[in-house]
């Protein structure tokens, strides 16, 4: 099946740093999604974005399916940013249904 | 406000019960997913269904079996529960064709002793 790479593992950041997190995935895919895990579990969709680039507030992201690959960037990084960001696709055909890579955890300190 | 349920934030069970662990969704969503979260290893999908009565295997359907007998409710079963099955389970929930409405419950943490 898929397989979905996500990069750094981990990452550790000064309040108002910037950073990129990447994700690699295998084969073509119909979706691509980021989300964000916080500290207490809970998952959000950040971005719908199987290509192109899109921006919401101090986050972007940007998918060249092309290439199989597709980067979030955290401006501005903020304490409450800290989490888990996780990369999901859907391979052509999938049902619906997403397969995550490992995750980036972020830690923001002030 | 839209949302997931889950039934318990947090489970402990002996080795050997028949474990059920449900999620109720109220946003008429087609599709209901059942992953399991371990460190280091991201979301696995275990089952999931698009319709009532319909299942299909994820990655790692052994050792568990679910029920779609509503359309909101979704719920996975352990038959006999494992140490090795100790970890956070999350429901999910989309509209069919429509992915980026996928919605996560809050999770429930199981510990198997």
């Amino acid at each position: 099946g898929i397989q979905v790479e996500q990069s750094p593992p981990d990452l550790i950041l000064q309040e108002g740093a910037n950073s990129t997190l990447r994700c690699n995935f295998s084969d073509s895919v119909n979706n691509l999604q980021w989300f964000h895990q916080n500290p207490w579990g809970q998952l959000i969709n950040l971005f719908y974005i199987p290509s192109g680039t899109k921006q919401n507030g101090r986050l972007s992201a940007t998918t060249v399916a092309t290439e199989r690959y597709s980067l979030l960037y955290i401006s501005s990084s903020q304490t409450t940013d800290s989490g888990v960001y996780f990369c999901a696709v859907e391979g052509v055909g999938g049902y619906n249904k997403l397969i995550f890579g490992a995750g980036t955890r972020l830690a923001v300190h002030p | 406000d839209v949302k997931v349920t889950q039934s318990s934030r947090y489970l402990v069970k002996r080795t050997g019960e028949k474990v059920f662990l449900e999620c109720v969704q109220d946003m008429d969503h087609e599709n209901m997913f059942w992953y399991r979260q371990d460190p280091g290893l991201g979301l696995r999908l275990i089952y999931f269904s698009y319709d009532v009565k319909m299942k299909e295997k994820g990655d790692i359907p052994e050792g568990y079996s679910v029920s779609r007998e509503k359309k909101e409710r979704f719920s996975l079963i352990l038959e006999s529960a494992s140490t090795n099955q100790t970890s956070m389970y999350l429901c999910a929930s989309s509209l069919r064709g429509r992915n980026y409405g996928y919605t996560f419950g809050s999770g429930t943490r199981l510990t198997v002793v």
